[in-house]
């Protein structure tokens, strides 16, 4: 199975700062990498797809890059709706497998 | 509008069987794979396995191998997990997932094994 490691698992930062979470994977995945938001008692929401594509109606703040093994995650100017728990995820290869998931918080 | 609507929540003794619905409504059944996963309380998320609801081939994740049946009702536009042997470990949130990008999710169910 490939093994996703996400960091950090938690980070607290305040408004409007630029927040980046990394995830890499522990084999090519080229760029089938998904971001996920998560907020608490809720279902995950596809924020980000194939790595870099912003999902139709989620704001320009949210951003991801990078192919291969490594991958960013940036919200570009952090906002009070923004906290919640953020997952990548690969689906290269199965079994489908997510990072640990990382924590934001506002400061 | 394009949804997926899962059914209740279950309470099962360890032992049992649980067989979670997703009803697909907005988008054509059959033109999407449906994800399943599942969240412990606090925990990440953990992918179950896939359906194709057009040929109804499945895949599984190794941990559930001989445990966990994904069919359809393409009828009703409508997935189904089942999950047997029931422990504890498997209380959780169950959740379906439209296609390969899981752009779409159901609410999620939660499943709570207790004797």
């Amino acid at each position: 199975d490939i093994q996703m490691t996400q960091s950090p698992s938690s980070l607290s930062a305040s408004v409007g700062d630029r927040v980046t979470i990394t995830c890499q994977a522990s084999q090519d995945i080229s760029n089938y990498l998904n971001w996920y938001q998560q907020k608490p008692g809720k279902a995950p929401k596809l924020l980000i797809y194939d790595a870099s594509n912003l999902e139709t109606g989620v704001p320009s703040r949210f951003s991801g890059s990078g192919s291969g093994t490594d991958f960013t995650f940036t919200i570009s100017s952090l906002q009070p709706e923004d906290i919640a728990t953020y997952y990548c995820q690969q689906y290269d290869n199965l079994p489908q497998t997510f990072g640990g998931g990382t924590k934001v918080e506002i400061k | 509008q394009v949804q997926l609507v899962q059914s209740g929540a279950e309470v099962k003794k360890p032992g049992a069987s649980v067989k979670v619905s997703c009803k697909a409504s907005g988008y054509t059944f059959t033109s999407y794979d449906i994800n399943w996963v599942r969240q412990a309380t606090g925990q990440g998320l953990e992918w179950m396995g896939w359906m194709n609801p057009n040929s109804g081939n499945t895949g599984y994740a190794q941990k559930f191998q001989g445990r966990v049946t994904m069919t359809r009702n393409t009828s009703i536009s409508t997935a189904y997990m089942e999950l047997s042997s029931l422990r504890s470990e498997d209380t959780a949130v169950y959740y379906c997932a439209r296609g390969w990008r899981s752009d779409i999710w159901g609410q999620g169910t939660m499943v709570t094994v207790s004797s």
